[in-house]
């Protein structure tokens, strides 16, 4: 079946503007999770969200991060303005149960 | 404060042998603890999961074992080839923690020469 998918997959922006993100998790998959992955380094946890419960927001690094999973499927991480140190590969994750989590393929984010 | 370490950054190994690879945590109490694959530009692969009441757990050439009293992983790939080349990441899930909030080490990258 379809994995988890995510687009754009590579995003270049100008300091200072906003963007969004976008995750499509697995059929049926009932938590969702945001990660941030800088060069040469391990994932860093943002956001999940698990079916109607609140998200845990715990790892967002900032307020200019925000996430949103509309209908129990679809999740959009918007980041405003934009910073340099912002650049990463933004990977999405979703599960059925709590022991294995799909990854998407990622979104590259460049901030000139 | 909580840390994970994998304690190589890179590893090289000659195709046929047995690759090793080490996760140190510490602060940590975990309920379980997982091992990714990562290759280049892709998202990483969940490859195995152990339980904090388990020691060892086998899946074809891969092996992974848990001591929770040195609060340490080892992963083993034996028979290693040269498609085993990736970046390996060990992820904690802390007890108590009702859904899949993972913390990540930093990944070993391995390279398996022909």
């Amino acid at each position: 079946g379809a994995g988890v998918s995510q687009s754009p997959s590579n995003k270049v922006t100008e300091k200072g503007k906003d963007v969004e993100l976008r995750c499509d998790p697995i059929s049926g998959h009932t938590a969702l999770y945001w990660y941030r992955q800088s060069l040469g380094q391990g994932l860093e946890f943002l956001i999940y969200f698990q079916g109607n419960s609140a998200p845990d927001k715990s790892g967002l690094p900032s307020d200019r991060f925000s996430a949103e999973r509309t209908g129990g499927s679809v999740s959009t991480l918007t980041i405003q303005r934009t910073q340099q140190e912002d650049s990463a590969v933004y990977l999405c994750a979703s599960s059925r149960t709590f022991d294995t989590q799909y990854f998407g393929p990622g979104t590259r984010l460049t901030v000139l | 404060s909580q840390k994970i370490e994998q304690n190589s950054e890179a590893l090289n190994i000659q195709e046929g042998k047995t690759a090793t690879l080490t996760c140190n945590y510490t602060n940590y109490s975990p309920a379980y603890l997982q091992w990714y694959r990562q290759d280049p530009g892709r998202g990483p692969v969940f490859l195995l999961l152990i339980r904090e009441n388990e020691k060892e757990k086998r899946k074809e050439r891969l092996k992974v074992t848990f001591d929770t009293t040195l609060k340490q992983s080892l992963f083993h790939i034996t028979a290693s080839q040269p498609a085993d080349s990736a970046t390996y990441l060990c992820a904690l899930l802390a007890g108590g923690t009702s859904y899949g909030k993972l913390t990540f080490g930093q990944g070993t990258i391995l390279t398996v020469h022909p």
